[in-house]
């Protein structure tokens, strides 16, 4: 099983701050690497795909890059509305998995 | 519109069994991979169970052989038949519509599915 491993746990910072989420793996993934927010009391929403694909709707201020083991998520400019909980998820090999996820507070 | 409703979901007892139903419209469900996704309490995700389009099926360890996920083409449902239910098992359950390059593309709301005496 492939282990996600994401850091910070908690992530506090203010408007307009830009924030920095790192997913490592256990073993190599190349890019399959998926983001996901998750706003409290709502479903997961789908960010990032590939690693560094943004997926529809998604405004531009977030954005991916990583492959093989290390991962990023940055969010460029914080608004309130990005406080969340952001999840990595690998889908190279079963079963599928998630990282334990980075909440940001704003 | 991409539109996934589940339902279902209630208090059983340990041991007991329940099924949920996930609405499908606004794509083509014969063609796509669907999942189930869990969130206990509190927790993060987890990912349950995936039916390929061709009916291929995988689960998580903790649930084989208790959990059998299914698909309807004609009637745009996916289902999660959950047996021998325990504790752990309580969660929210979501179902899923893979992308072409993401597992995870649309989301249903949830359903939550509670195990207690």
């Amino acid at each position: 099983e492939i282990v996600l491993t994401q850091s910070p746990a908690t992530l506090s910072l203010s408007p307009g701050e830009r924030a920095t989420l790192s997913c490592r793996a256990s073993q190599s993934i190349s890019d399959y690497l998926g983001w996901y927010q998750q706003r409290p009391g709502q479903a997961p929403r789908l960010l990032i795909f590939d690693a560094s694909n943004r997926a529809t709707g998604i405004p531009a201020r977030f954005s991916g890059s990583g492959s093989g083991t290390d991962f990023t998520l940055t969010i460029s400019s914080l608004e309130p509305g990005d406080s969340a909980v952001y999840y990595c998820q690998q889908r190279t090999s079963w079963p599928l998995t998630f990282g334990g996820g980075t909440k940001v507070e704003i | 519109e991409v539109q996934l409703v589940e339902s279902g979901g209630g208090l059983v007892q340990p041991g007991g069994y329940l099924r949920l139903s996930c609405a499908a419209s606004g794509f083509t469900f014969s063609s796509n991979t669907m999942s189930w996704v869990r969130q206990a309490p509190g927790k993060g995700l987890e990912w349950v169970s995936t039916i390929t389009n061709g009916g291929s099926t995988y689960y998580t360890d903790s649930v084989k052989g208790r959990f059998t996920v299914s698909r309807d083409n004609s009637r745009n449902t996916l289902y999660l038949q959950m047996n021998s239910l325990r504790a752990d098992d309580t969660a929210v359950y979501f179902c899923a519509k893979a992308g072409a390059e993401s597992s995870f593309e649309y989301w249903g709301q949830g359903s939550l599915v509670t195990v207690s005496s």
